[in-house]
């Protein structure tokens, strides 16, 4: 079964400041999809990027980018020029692309993002 | 509707008392998923549903839970005689088809209080 490990329980930045979350997972697959989720207080989890593992180049979107290292299964979201809407709740979660366990997402613990004005 | 809604928002039950959480998935999504999301914890996949079937229950915690959807849209996950572990949030998210490529899009979640 596939884990996924988020190591920092909370992480704070300043406003304008660059942050990067950590993510680590195991699986013995090849191909697969890993995502980056921000859950505000509302509760309502949002995609913030999202990276298939076929693909060498890192994904980016506007202000966040990601790391990946297929060899040491890593996956850092990297936040740059924070921003006060960025506090957050961020998840990292992984989905296989083939087989019969690729229709759930199995998600770390969650990084507490504080952004400090 | 524009995305998917759960009903009630926020829930307080006693123990014992069963309990029912809706889910409004997107208009024509097909696949539909639960998760419980404890406090302090990731997200946990309870079951999916593709069109009005569930091909995989393995994640539901107990016998007390079932799940069920009807029409292709309307979710309703029931919890039977509930204790105080099931306190979390359940959230309701739905994607166009299950396949790994489509998006799953959540809704806000139900908060459960078992008292």
């Amino acid at each position: 079964a596939q884990t996924v490990t988020q190591s920092q329980p909370e992480m704070s930045v300043q406003e304008a400041e660059t942050v990067t979350l950590s993510c680590t997972y195991d699986t013995s697959e090849s191909d697969y999809y890993l995502f980056w989720y921000k859950q505000p207080p509302s509760r309502q989890m949002i995609l913030v990027i999202r990276q298939e593992a076929y693909k060498q180049q890192n994904a980016t979107e506007n202000r966040f980018s990601v790391n990946f290292q297929k060899a040491a299964k890593s996956f850092s979201l990297k936040i740059s020029d924070s921003q006060l809407g960025d506090a957050a709740m961020y998840f990292c979660a992984y989905r296989s692309s083939s087989g019969g366990s690729n229709y759930k997402l199995t998600f770390g613990k969650g990084t507490l993002l504080t952004v400090n004005p | 509707g524009a995305g998917v809604s759960q009903s009630p928002s926020n829930k307080v039950t006693e123990k014992g008392k069963d309990v029912e959480l809706r889910c409004d998935p997107i208009s024509g999504h097909t696949a539909l998923y639960w998760y419980r999301q404890r406090l302090g914890q990731g997200l946990e996949f309870l079951i999916y549903f593709q069109g009005n079937s569930a091909p995989d229950k393995s994640g539901l915690p107990s016998d007390r839970f079932s799940a069920e959807r009807t029409g292709e849209s309307v979710s309703t996950l029931t919890i039977q005689r509930t204790q105080q572990e099931d306190s979390a949030v359940y959230l309701c998210a739905s994607s166009l088809a299950w396949s790994s490529y489509n998006e799953q899009f959540f809704g806000p979640g139900t908060r459960l209080t078992v008292l």
